[in-house]
């Protein structure tokens, strides 16, 4: 079975600041690893993915997550973050040989003008 | 036009009265999912269906029965509900379960209410 640890349950960050969200899992086997945005009252929808190849993955709106094997770890960060960037993030992962997406207990982040 | 759509968006409702979430997808996809997220914000999967199977079908109470008419439609019944349901949940999809990892697709929610 795997879990995944989002170790700050809030970050706030005041705008044009970087911020970095932290993500550990465990697995006994090899995981697709992806962070979600949750907007608030809204659905998730799926920030960036790690499923193989390079390490470092990036959205279309300047986040950007590295996938680190010995560490265990798929830290989100942002090197200056926006007012339109407060949300709820969570990191999960999925078996190779299956669908089914293990969360993380969410960060929320809260960025101040 | 909306891929995965559930309804009501809002269920305001009684201790011990059955109810039913309705989700459809628009996207083709082969399975479906429902989780559901604590008031703590805690995401845990409920149900998996590929193709109306139920593939997956973690630790939940046989209040709960899910119920697919077809690809496109994964509904889930709560029977007898108890205030420990209340919680939002979420409906998504995704294209097939065969060992290569196809993005799920979330439904708005629905916020579950039991007084």
């Amino acid at each position: 079975a795997q879990s995944v640890t989002q170790l700050d349950s809030q970050v706030p960050v005041f705008e044009e600041a970087p911020v970095e969200l932290r993500c550990n899992y465990s697995s006994s086997v090899s995981v697709y690893l992806f962070w979600y945005v949750q907007y608030p009252n809204q659905g998730l929808q799926l920030l960036l993915k790690y499923l193989s190849g390079s390490t470092l993955v990036e959205s279309i709106n300047g986040f950007e997550a590295e996938f680190n094997k010995s560490q265990t770890s798929f830290h989100l960060r942002k090197p200056s973050v926006h007012i339109s960037d407060t949300a709820e993030y969570f990191c999960a992962v999925s078996r190779r040989a299956g669908n089914m997406l293990t969360f993380g207990g969410g960060t929320r982040l809260m960025v101040k003008p | 036009d909306t891929a995965v759509s559930q309804t009501p968006k809002y269920l305001v409702t009684q201790m011990g009265n059955d109810k039913s979430i309705k989700c459809e997808q628009n996207l083709g996809h082969d399975t479906m999912y429902w989780y559901k997220q604590d008031s703590k914000k805690f995401l845990k999967i409920m149900f998996s269906y590929n193709n109306k199977e139920l593939i997956i079908n973690e630790t939940v109470p046989n209040r709960f029965s899910p119920k697919s008419p077809d690809k496109a439609h994964l509904n889930l019944h709560i029977n007898s509900l108890e205030l420990g349901d209340s919680a939002v949940y979420f409906c998504a999809s995704s294209q097939d379960r065969a060992g290569v990892y196809n993005e799920q697709f979330f439904g708005p929610g629905t916020r579950l209410t039991v007084l």
